[in-house]
């Protein structure tokens, strides 16, 4: 099937523990995003990356690191530094199939910091 | 002013009814703009694309008014699968420009009851 799969579906995390959310996809898109959503609130952009081995830092990055080994994946680490990291993480792909500019997005990872 | 402004709700309205929901954005050079529908603790799924003055897909029409920077949604013999928040979502960049950011509104919950 192709698609965007995201782990694990929950997360639940101590305090001061850094942890990596995965985020694979097999549509062959170049561009992946991360996103974070609260309660009441728009998606929040934290980091995206165009092409392997580069990415850029979006609206909230602070707290967080991304790599981009692999086309396919896209993990996130929400450090210790994180402040307020119970939320509810995206990941989105972005392809060039028809030259628009849609997203579609994994199932999310719920993250709660105990 | 938010980049992208939607009324929250709930639209609470029967089945059979037509309903719109309405999203102004702030930025008068953005190109493309897309509604996604989102249901209660899952991921935002691409419902339309909205590239000219608008477009159709079924009960559903997206128009888009770049004179009065809004975009809208109408949703006709509303069904009680309806029941979601539709995000409006807009992109300031053009389509063959650089950044392929998205900017998300907070979401219109609507509730199609019997």
């Amino acid at each position: 099937d192709g698609g965007i799969t995201q782990s694990p579906k929950y997360l639940f995390r101590k305090e001061g523990q850094n942890v990596t959310l995965s985020c694979e996809q097999n549509l062959n898109h170049d561009a992946m995003y991360w996103y974070r959503q609260d309660p009441g609130q728009g998606l929040r952009l934290i980091y995206y990356s165009q092409i392997v081995n580069d990415f850029q830092k979006g609206d909230i990055a602070e707290g967080y690191s991304v790599s981009r080994e692999k086309k396919e994946s896209f993990p996130l680490t929400v450090t210790s530094a994180q402040k307020n990291p119970t939320a509810f993480y995206l990941c989105a792909t972005q392809g060039r199939d028809r030259g628009y500019n849609e997203q579609f997005f994994g199932p999310g990872t719920r993250l709660t910091v105990l | 002013r938010k980049e992208v402004e939607q009324d929250p709700g709930p639209f609470n309205v029967p089945e059979g009814a037509t309903v719109a929901f309405n999203c102004t954005y702030s930025n008068s050079a953005s190109q493309s703009f897309f509604w996604y529908r989102q249901d209660c603790r899952k991921e935002p799924k691409l419902l339309m694309s909205v590239y000219s003055s608008g477009n159709e897909d079924g009960r559903f029409t997206a128009q888009l008014n770049r004179a009065s920077q809004y975009i809208s949604l109408l949703i006709r013999d509303s069904k009680l699968s309806d029941s979601a928040t539709y995000l409006c979502v807009v992109n300031p960049y053009h389509l063959t420009g650089g950044g392929n950011k998205l900017t998300f509104g907070t979401g219109t919950q609507l509730k199609v009851e019997l």
